[in-house]
């Protein structure tokens, strides 16, 4: 029961460096979430998808693109990696309207990012 | 917009203390309500929720109530352990526009023994 995996775990990039971060859910969930954590802020909506093939801006958009090509995977890239953007960013998947009222969602484990 | 707003932390308890952290909330509907707990070096799991006024939500000892007319869901629990040490996150959720859950800052729950 694999759940939400997200890879890598942690990374150290260099300003203006990309990389992508993957999400992978094996509960066949159609919606998908990418969020990232700051001390004092909570948890922020970067970006979300509805299905397979679709995704929308949350939040805090800025410097971060998606993907959805697969209803399993969610990809979040950063093209030109930014200080402002170390963060701990989180994957999350839920089910449609209603049951997600009554399952919430599901969290990855977290990929620690350090732009420096 | 919508938001959610929680006490500040950390909050530090002896072990068997009680325990209320207090939330409240704007939103533009009606929202459906949750608690999720955080521990050390994880990711974020669903502790309670509440889909409706006066509905109340519980589980591993704690407990929260949907007040509409304070537009609160603040967390409890009659007795801490250790164990409950961890970031707790109250959230919002809407089935209009994003569709998706709304953070406060959380709250850290330090237990000593």
């Amino acid at each position: 029961n694999a759940g939400v995996t997200q890879t890598p775990k942690f990374r150290v990039l260099k300003t203006g460096q990309s990389m992508t971060l993957l999400c992978a859910q094996d509960m066949n969930h159609e919606y998908m979430y990418w969020y990232r954590q700051d001390p004092g802020m909570g948890l922020r909506l970067i970006h979300y998808s509805v299905g397979e093939g679709t995704t929308a801006k949350g939040e805090v958009p800025d410097g971060y693109n998606v993907s959805r090509l697969k209803k399993q995977n969610f990809l979040l890239g950063l093209e030109s990696a930014a200080p402002s953007q170390t963060s701990v960013y989180f994957c999350a998947s839920s089910r449609h309207v209603v049951e997600r009222e009554i399952y919430g969602y599901t969290f990855g484990s977290g990929t620690r990012l350090t732009v420096v | 917009g919508d938001s959610v707003t929680q006490m500040e932390g950390p909050v530090t308890l002896s072990e068997e203390a009680f325990l209320t952290i207090n939330c409240t909330y704007t939103a533009t509907g009606y929202p459906s309500l949750f608690w999720y707990v955080q521990y050390p070096g994880e990711g974020l799991q669903l502790l309670l929720k509440a889909t409706k006024a006066d509905d109340k939500g519980s589980n591993k000892g704690f407990e929260a109530t949907y007040r509409k007319e304070t537009t609160s869901f603040h967390l409890e629990k009659g007795s801490v352990q250790v164990s409950d040490s961890a970031v707790y996150f109250c959230a919002l959720l809407l089935d209009t526009g994003r569709r998706a859950l709304t953070f406060g800052s959380g709250t850290r729950l330090q237990v000593q023994p």
